[in-house]
């Protein structure tokens, strides 16, 4: 059964600063992992998506990278502003039990202060 | 294009009773798929439906059961509720996950039972 695990809970940073959040998956059988992010109230938004056989994906200040073999993938946020502050999740798309689910990490809240 | 949306977005109901959840999915979308999110277990999978058919299914109880229309909308069913299916229910659609297309999600419904 796959367990995805994100590292730190919590995080607070000042406007500005580089940051990067961590992602561990046990079953490396996945066909892509995916990292959203979720307001308060709210659903999922998807961020980014890398295919099994990628190693990193990018979009404006957000790149994603990952390493199947070692069942990681870290997601790096440049120049961090106020409106990024929400919860992060990332999830791996597989098999699970026997069915094809995203399983969902418990979630990185970010705060960036002003 | 109009996002995936979820009605209602607030329900109340007491222990015993059921429940009827509303997805439509973005246009074009064939797949949805339905999730729980509990400040306890975070996001867990319940179901996925394409062309109509269920085509994966999480590990919940059968009182949890779903369907999907013609036109690619979809309802879950909640039967005898019970105080823990205290939850947001988030749907995502998606071309086809098969595929490795991402899933869009909704704002969710946040079913409370007293």
């Amino acid at each position: 059964k796959q367990e995805v695990t994100q590292i730190p809970a919590a995080l607070s940073v000042p406007e500005g600063e580089n940051l990067v959040l961590n992602c561990s998956f046990t079953d490396s059988a996945i066909y892509n992992l995916q990292w959203f992010r979720q307001d308060p109230g709210k659903g999922l938004t998807s961020l980014l998506l890398i295919q099994s056989s990628q190693r990193e994906q990018t979009s404006g200040r957000l790149n994603a990278s990952l390493d199947k073999s070692s069942g990681r993938s870290t997601l790096y946020i440049a120049a961090s502003q106020p409106g990024d502050s929400a919860t992060y999740l990332c999830a791996a798309d597989g098999i699970s039990g026997s069915a094809r689910q995203l399983t969902f990490g418990s979630g990185t809240q970010l705060t960036v202060l002003p | 294009k109009a996002g995936v949306t979820q009605t209602p977005r607030y329900l109340i109901k007491t222990r015993g009773q059921q429940v009827t959840l509303s997805c439509s999915p973005i246009s074009g979308h064939r797949s949805v798929s339905w999730y729980q999110q509990t400040p306890g277990q975070g996001l867990q999978f319940l179901f996925e439906y394409f062309s109509e058919t269920q085509r994966n299914k999480g590990n919940f109880p059968g009182r949890f059961s779903g369907r999907q229309f013609s036109n690619s909308r979809s309802e879950m069913n909640v039967s005898t509720l019970e105080l823990g299916d205290s939850a947001l229910y988030l749907c995502a659609s998606s071309l086809d996950p098969g595929t490795g297309q991402p899933q869009h999600f909704g704002d969710g419904t946040r079913l409370s039972i007293l």
